[in-house]
């Protein structure tokens, strides 16, 4: 079954610098996503894309914030200048078509991010 | 008031019981409705769709009450694997964005 997968799995940083996380989304796939999880919080929308743009995002996707799919495979999500708030899990996800509707995503399982 | 609101539980529940769930959302003109399913640790999965009829899927069953603004998840027979956390999760809008619940944890007890 195909899969999304996320690299790498665990990833430790400082305070202030930047950082990558990188997804391969499922080939067929449209449109690509970025969640991030707090330990312990709820799962937050971060930025949805597709067509080679972002076509929504949330109040936590700022300046800070960048995505790009730089080949036909990838998709990353960079923090230019990490925050201890920056902490968590992030999660990549795609699907076929885009959400308004009942279409499925598919999750990867996801990078988790320590900023000391 | 809160988008998607869940009971975080926790649900201790005894094997081969019957547990279910609700999760109440604010926007009455939310489009969408899932269930989704996430282990410790882990990604959430998607577990069932929910429809304006009901629907069902071996074990478990979802409901939408449009009216009162809460969907439901009945688990029946529950198993062992069952334990995790459910999400609720919401799409309105028509637009690519989702909002999920803060989930409730569910154990299984032997």
């Amino acid at each position: 079954e195909p899969e999304v997968t996320q690299t790498p799995s665990h990833q430790v940083t400082q305070m202030g610098q930047e950082v990558i996380l990188r997804c391969v989304p499922i080939s067929n796939h449209l449109y690509f996503y970025w969640y991030r999880q707090i330990l312990g919080q709820k799962v937050e929308f971060l930025v949805s894309f597709y067509n080679n743009e972002i076509s929504e995002k949330s109040e936590i996707f700022d300046d800070q914030f960048s995505v790009e799919r730089p080949d036909g495979s990838n998709f990353t999500l960079k923090i230019r200048s990490t925050k201890l708030e920056d902490s968590a899990m992030y999660f990549c996800a795609s699907s076929e078509a885009g959400l308004a509707g009942w279409e499925t995503q598919y999750f990867g399982p996801g990078t988790r991010l320590l900023v000391l | 008031r809160k988008e998607v609101e869940q009971d975080p539980g926790p649900f201790n529940v005894p094997e081969g019981a019957t547990v279910a769930f609700n999760c109440t959302y604010s926007n009455s003109a939310s489009q969408s409705f899932f269930w989704y399913r996430q282990d410790c640790r882990k990604e959430p999965k998607l577990l069932m769709s929910v429809y304006s009829s009901g629907n069902e899927d071996g074990r478990f069953t979802a409901q939408l009450n449009r009216a009162s603004q809460y969907i439901s998840l009945l688990i029946r027979d529950s198993k062992l694997s069952d334990s995790a956390t459910y999400l609720c999760v919401v799409n309105w809008n028509r637009d690519d964005k989702i909002i999920f619940g803060k989930g409730t944890r569910l154990h299984i007890l032997p």
